[in-house]
């Protein structure tokens, strides 16, 4: 079974720099695995984020961003805010399916 | 501007089959050459991908649900919907429908107890 792993929890103070990985059982992260990334806060829906590693949503705030990173995908915030506290999500594809990882719970503080 | 609204049964019995539809407004389901998937997500817990419809009738489905899931289309009501068979309490979830991933319905509950 697939399984893809983030960090449980980071935390960030506001204006800093984070980035969040997402790896994958069978090895390295490459484009070929479509890399999604998806925030979502408490009792909403999640929001889509960056798509095929690091393009961007028309409504993604430009501090976001995606990047394959040592055999991870890797999603960035720079200058973060204290909104930008939530779960993320990555999304990995494995010719057919798809697989979310665990989610990381990002604490602004 | 598209909409997708989640709709079905929010309690079911264990062992019946849990039917949802997402109807989507402000465009068509079948017009353009997208997928449209199903994900779910426990309370307190992460996202699952259930399965997915491409509009060319191509469906994918998640390998631990597979035997159970079908996902299709009624472009007559311009909606998705989904059918997963002998549900326990684990099939307790928010069922979200996506049109591709970026974008998503607001979710509905489904409880599964008798």
């Amino acid at each position: 079974q697939t399984v893809v792993t983030q960090e449980p929890s980071l935390t960030v103070s506001p204006g800093g720099t984070v980035t969040l990985t997402c790896a994958s059982s069978t090895g390295a992260v490459t484009s070929g695995y479509y890399p999604n990334w998806f925030q979502q806060k408490p009792g909403q829906a999640p929001r889509a984020l960056i798509y095929s590693t690091s393009k961007k949503h028309s409504w993604t705030p430009a501090r976001f961003s995606g990047s394959l990173l040592g055999g991870y995908a890797a999603l960035t915030l720079s200058g973060v805010q204290p909104e930008d506290e939530a779960d993320y999500y990555c999304l990995l594809y494995y010719g057919g399916a798809w697989v979310f990882g665990g989610g990381t719970k990002l604490t602004v503080l | 501007q598209v909409q997708l609204q989640e709709s079905g049964p929010g309690l079911v019995k264990p062992s019946q089959t849990l039917s949802l539809t997402c109807t989507v407004s402000g465009g068509s389901i079948s017009s353009d050459t997208y997928y449209w998937n199903w994900i779910r997500q426990p309370a307190g817990k992460g996202l699952e991908w259930v399965g997915l419809f491409e509009t060319s009738g191509t469906t994918n489905y998640n390998p631990s649900l597979k035997s159970r899931v079908t996902i299709s289309i009624d472009t007559s009501k311009n909606q998705l919907s989904l059918k997963l068979s002998s549900v326990t309490a684990a099939d307790t979830a928010v069922y979200y429908c996506a049109r591709e991933f970026a974008l998503w319905g607001q979710g509905t509950l489904v409880t599964v107890s008798s």
